[in-house]
């Protein structure tokens, strides 16, 4: 089975700019979610989506957005970037039923906004 | 305050040794924990998950423990080799609403 797919793996992007991020989950998850990782904070939540619909949200401003395609595949997009926003984005997988089934990773996207 | 801390942040531990690494927590009510490792410019990886009822779990050369009672965890390393130079992380989904706390990691660097 194929594991998560993000694309693309690094992106430099000048301040004020806008990006998209693009996540494949594993197939036949249906549960797709997305966090923020720097090395002060550690991994912070951004949002989850389920069959399409945000289930989640964490605590970022609303430049931060995401959307679930029909075939689970995900986007997620920060507008008006801030240096701020460099950081390297996760982006994770689940299988649909509640199980302890662990979240599957992705090896990420490399944000840098200069 | 974080829901999740770890210790040491970051060490240095020669091949061949041992070491442990620390996790509490407050998050309630409890459902599980797991120990993740993120290796360098990847994603992380599951190692072990805990639930309420265990204590002790064993995947190859690591073992992760769990007291609920005072909230912490541990991750033992046996005789550590160089592809063990990794972050390792945390988390502790509470139990309900599933939501997931996570640590900041403990950086390990395994040297030769």
């Amino acid at each position: 089975k194929a594991g998560v797919t993000q694309t693309p793996r690094y992106l430099i992007k000048t301040r004020g700019q806008q990006v998209t991020l693009s996540c494949s989950p594993i197939s036949g998850h249906r549960s797709v979610s997305w966090y923020q990782q720097t090395p002060g904070q550690g991994l912070q939540f951004l949002f989850e989506y389920f069959s399409e619909t945000q289930r989640n949200k964490g605590n970022f401003p609303g430049r931060f957005s995401g959307r679930q395609f029909s075939n689970s595949r995900s986007e997620m997009n920060v507008s008006t970037l801030e240096l701020g926003d460099s950081a390297l984005y996760l982006c994770a997988s689940s299988p649909p039923e509640e199980t302890n089934e662990p979240l599957h990773f992705g090896n990420g996207t490399r944000l840098t906004v200069t | 305050k974080n829901q999740v801390e770890q210790s040491p942040q970051s060490l240095i531990i020669l091949e061949g040794k041992n070491c442990t690494l620390q996790c509490n927590y407050t998050v309630s009510p409890f459902s599980n924990l797991r120990w993740y490792k993120q290796d360098t410019g990847r994603g992380p990886v599951s190692l072990t998950i805990m639930t309420f009822s265990e204590n002790t779990k064993s995947n190859g050369r690591y073992t992760a423990t769990l007291d609920a009672d005072t909230k912490q965890s541990s991750l033992h390393i046996t005789a550590s080799q160089l592809s063990d130079s990794a972050s390792y992380i945390c988390v502790v989904t509470r139990y309900g609403n599933n939501r997931l706390a996570f640590g900041k990691g403990n950086q390990v660097v395994v040297i030769p």
